[in-house]
């Protein structure tokens, strides 16, 4: 099982960057998929998942970035996106992704670095 | 300000026996399953504990946990060097509709 983040980079406030969570080793459309961040000395913050199409490919997403930020999937490519809007300075930190299974996040990506400043 | 409330750090000596706490409440521990995350900076967090006191295949048996009502724990005997990062607690909230995690636990292997 691997994951790989991607797409993470320095970008100014109120612009746009889409992060790639790109999977192998099992079968992606079976699970769901999680993104979590770490902001410079903080700890783990919950970002949103994405469930499988068999429980309705549905989302949810933490407070801080509702109505900013998009999770999305393609099951073909066994691709995780995190469509990212409106970025704030506070946005700033490394975004993990994460396989959703029945025992919780058991599997994660190295994660990737984004920068928000102007 | 987390809803899961860690102590920052704990530090013990090699060989001894730590315990990590996390204070929840009726809408995230009392009444969903708890999971732990072992967190060494730079590395990808790692899953150390699933269903409250679950070790996943693979995860040495001197990692322990429970819970009780809103609270939970994690233990880890014969302490290690190896030992030495950040510990999270995390459970699904029903208030704010997502999960949570705790604050994080350095813990120093002295």
């Amino acid at each position: 099982v691997q994951l790989m983040e991607s797409g993470g980079g320095l970008v100014q406030p109120g612009r746009s960057l889409r992060l790639s969570c790109r999977t192998s080793g099992f079968t992606f459309g079976e699970y769901g998929l999680s993104w979590v961040r770490q902001a410079p000395g903080k700890g783990l913050e919950w970002v949103g998942f994405i469930r499988s199409k068999a429980y309705g490919g549905t989302t949810e997403y933490a407070a801080s970035v509702k109505g900013r930020f998009t999770i999305s999937r393609d099951d073909s490519k066994s691709i995780a996106y995190l469509q990212m809007n409106s970025l704030k300075t506070e946005d700033t930190a490394v975004y993990y992704c994460s396989r959703d299974s029945l025992l919780g996040y058991d599997h994660w990506g190295q994660g990737t670095q984004v920068t928000v400043s102007s | 300000q987390s809803v899961l409330t860690q102590p920052p750090s704990v530090s013990e000596a090699p060989r001894q026996r730590v315990t990590i706490s996390c204070s929840g409440s009726s809408s995230n521990i009392a009444n969903h399953a708890v999971n732990w995350y072992q967190h060494v900076p730079g590395k990808a967090p790692k899953l150390l504990i699933y269903h409250d006191d679950q070790l996943p295949s693979g995860v040495s048996d001197r990692f322990s946990a429970s819970k009780s009502g809103p609270s939970a724990s994690l233990a880890i005997s014969g302490l290690q060097s190896e030992d030495e990062a950040d510990y999270y607690c995390a459970a699904w909230d029903d208030n704010l509709k997502g999960v949570v995690f705790g604050g994080g636990t350095k813990v120093t292997v002295l």
